[in-house]
């Protein structure tokens, strides 16, 4: 069985502060692909990023930057410099391996970046 | 490039009706899910489809649920005899399979409300 847990339900910090999200996960199989996904107050799920458990490189794009430590389960999401455009909920998600293709997403963390 | 389609956007309807959504998936995307979000919640898998085979099914699909996929292209998502317990935001996404680490992009959604 696939879990994911983000544990921080809701975070507030004043613009231009840094703030990361957490994601620990579950899995069973040895190759698996991490996501994060954002999804503003319209709803639609916008798909940030994707992980492969054999690649263990941090990753940055521009203000977002991703941490993944295999050795603690872990797939940590930070945004450097927030700006109010960033105020969504944000889902991490992960996937098996081929054949297990379902994304269990998980509860998401409500991020208010307060001007 | 065209994004997910969703349609309805919204819906209410009455318990005991029928009602069916319509997907459709970028141009090309092989593979087509169904996932189900309730409030505060992540979403939820339903099933999926690779072309228009339905590979798999959740446990949470009750025999109330059917999904289409006829041509390959397009899906529908219907659900018989509404219940209370149905109304919740139905979102589609799809991706195409050429490597093990397809990312799958979302639609905007079918929010479903039964009175």
């Amino acid at each position: 069985a696939q879990k994911v847990t983000q544990a921080q339900t809701e975070i507030s910090v004043v613009e231009k502060e840094d703030v990361t999200l957490d994601c620990v996960y579950e899995t069973r199989d040895t190759t698996y692909y991490l996501f994060w996904y954002k999804q503003p107050p319209s709803g639609e799920l916008v798909f940030l990023i994707r992980r492969n458990s054999f690649d263990e490189q941090n990753e940055i794009s521009g203000r977002y930057s991703w941490n993944f430590q295999k050795s603690t389960s872990s797939f940590n999401f930070t945004i450097t410099a927030s700006q109010v455009v960033d105020s969504a909920v944000y889902f991490c998600a992960l996937r098996g391996n081929f054949g297990n293709e379902k994304l269990t997403f998980g509860t998401g963390t409500r991020l208010t970046i307060i001007p | 490039d065209t994004g997910v389609s969703q349609d309805p956007r919204h819906k209410i309807t009455k318990r005991g009706q029928n009602v069916t959504f319509r997907c459709d998936p970028i141009s090309e995307h092989n593979r087509l899910y169904w996932y189900r979000q309730t409030l505060g919640q992540g979403p939820e898998f339903l099933t999926y489809f690779q072309n228009e085979a339905q590979l798999e099914k959740s446990r949470l699909l009750s025999d109330r649920f059917s999904a289409e996929r006829p041509k390959g292209s397009f899906s529908t998502l219907e659900i018989q005899r509404t219940e209370q317990g149905d109304s919740a935001m139905y979102l589609c996404a799809s991706s195409v399979s050429r490597t093990r680490a397809d990312t799958q992009y979302f639609g905007p959604g079918t929010r479903l409300t039964v009175l």
